[in-house]
């Protein structure tokens, strides 16, 4: 089935570590991709979004994301992350075949400081 | 960009009983789309409300138990039928917009049912 797979379900890192978290997504065509994140009992918010042009984009609060298309991937990066980066993050895929957005599982990230 | 607002933002209902959740967008929207999102986990496809047509449900989801109205471009509404707990969730309604600045996602507050 056509899907979008974080494979990570829990990351815990140490302020100032580097972060990366990975998106696979299994459909084919034309996609639309992002990455959201959600804060303790807040809404979604928009990190960045891919959808044509430089693989490599950048978003808010220093995060970036690299599309691989031959390996259907979309992974989220942070050089050095912060205690407020705790969050729950979402990778998302818009295939224009589907015409729908689908998310993935999310990945809960816990920052210790 | 397009603004959403839903009611009610949240509601306590008793199970067997039915809610009805509105959705205004502030401009007209081709694709709207009703998500659930349940306690600690992702956001999950309920269905695409086709405005003038019938829902298009994903799986897992039937028509009886969450019926969609669509009657124009900037409104839709999403029922939850004979609740029960497990219905517990919060319901988002979303559109996507496809521009020349690029193509967005937007999502209501949400609507956060209690089923009890």
């Amino acid at each position: 089935a056509q899907s979008v797979s974080q494979h990570n379900h829990h990351v815990i890192l140490s302020e100032a570590a580097s972060l990366e978290l990975g998106c696979n997504y299994s459909y084919g065509g034309t996609v639309n991709l992002f990455w959201y994140v959600q804060y303790p009992g807040q809404h979604l918010q928009l990190l960045l979004k891919y959808f044509s042009g430089d693989p490599l984009v950048k978003g808010i609060k220093g995060f970036e994301a690299e599309f691989i298309k031959s390996k259907f991937s979309f992974n989220l990066r942070k050089p050095s992350v912060q205690w407020s980066d705790t969050a729950e993050y979402f990778c998302a895929v818009f295939p224009y075949n589907n015409n729908d957005m689908r998310f993935g599982a999310g990945t809960r990230l816990t920052v210790k400081p | 960009s397009a603004v959403i607002s839903q009611k009610p933002s949240r509601d306590i209902c008793q199970r067997g009983t039915s809610l009805t959740i509105q959705c205004q967008v502030d401009s007209q929207v081709t694709m709207m789309f009703w998500y659930r999102q349940q306690p600690g986990q992702s956001l999950t496809l309920i269905a695409t409300a086709n405005q003038g047509s019938e829902a298009t449900y994903e799986s897992g989801f039937v028509i009886d138990k969450f019926p969609i109205s669509r009657p124009n471009l900037t409104f839709s509404t999403l029922t939850v039928s004979n609740m029960s707990p497990e219905d517990s969730s919060i319901y988002l309604c979303s559109v996507y917009t496809l521009g020349l600045g690029g193509n967005e996602q937007f999502f209501g507050p949400g609507t956060r049912l209690t089923v009890l």
